[in-house]
């Protein structure tokens, strides 16, 4: 069975300041994963996958297996961060995606 | 391309009726999804089809089922709503190239449904 775990429901962070969203994954094979994002009022979208290895809009997902987790780094936090955000990991063409993290960003 | 859409946007229904939620996609892809996102929950998939024809039940398929007669077309049916089916629901598609690329989903817009 594949799971995603992000303990955090919320996160308020000043503009400036670095923020890091925790995800952990349980899977039992090769693990794929991603991070998608939902601003207000729009539709969900891809952010980054590890896969990739690339910095979108300043975040950063590093795949650490030894600790089964793929948290998502950004030094310094902009007001248009704010937003949900899902981590979600693959397997066998479907996706599990985590309960989320709402990002608040204050000026 | 206008992607993903969903109709309707909104919907309110009665305990016991039924309604379709229709799924369009128009980038030729193979793999289309429907999930139901709940506070606290995340997305969690109901049914996916990989191509026009065939579907297959998610984590939480009960109350719900699916319809893939044209490639483009992914519907979602309730036939007995229930207060606990309230909820945003979203389609997905997703490409065949390759196996990132089938797991890179593009969503809609959602569709939020209240059963009362």
């Amino acid at each position: 069975a594949q799971r995603v775990t992000q303990p955090e429901k919320l996160l308020s962070v000043f503009k400036g300041a670095p923020v890091e969203l925790k995800c952990n994954y349980s899977y039992s094979g090769s693990p794929e994963l991603f991070w998608y994002v939902q601003y207000s009022r729009q539709r969900l979208q891809l952010l980054l996958r590890h896969i990739s290895r690339e910095s979108i809009k300043g975040f950063t997902a590093d795949l650490n297996k030894g600790e089964t987790s793929f948290h998502l780094k950004k030094p310094f936090a902009q007001e248009e961060d704010s937003a949900m955000y899902y981590c979600a990991l693959t397997g066998d063409y479907k996706l599990s995606f985590g309960a989320g993290t709402t990002v608040t960003v204050r000026a | 391309n206008a992607g993903v859409t969903q109709t309707p946007k909104f919907r309110v229904l009665k305990t016991g009726q039924s309604m379709t939620l229709l799924c369009a996609q128009d980038m030729n892809h193979e793999y289309m999804y429907w999930y139901r996102q709940d506070p606290g929950m995340g997305l969690r998939l109901i049914h996916y089809s990989v191509g026009e024809g065939t579907t297959a039940k998610g984590e939480v398929p009960d109350g719900y089922n699916v319809s893939r007669l044209k490639k483009q077309n992914f519907l979602l049916g309730l036939e007995s709503a229930a207060p606990s089916q309230t909820s945003v629901y979203f389609c997905a598609s997703s490409p065949s190239e390759n196996r990132v690329n089938q797991e890179t989903q593009y969503f809609g817009p959602g569709t939020r449904l209240l059963v009362l």
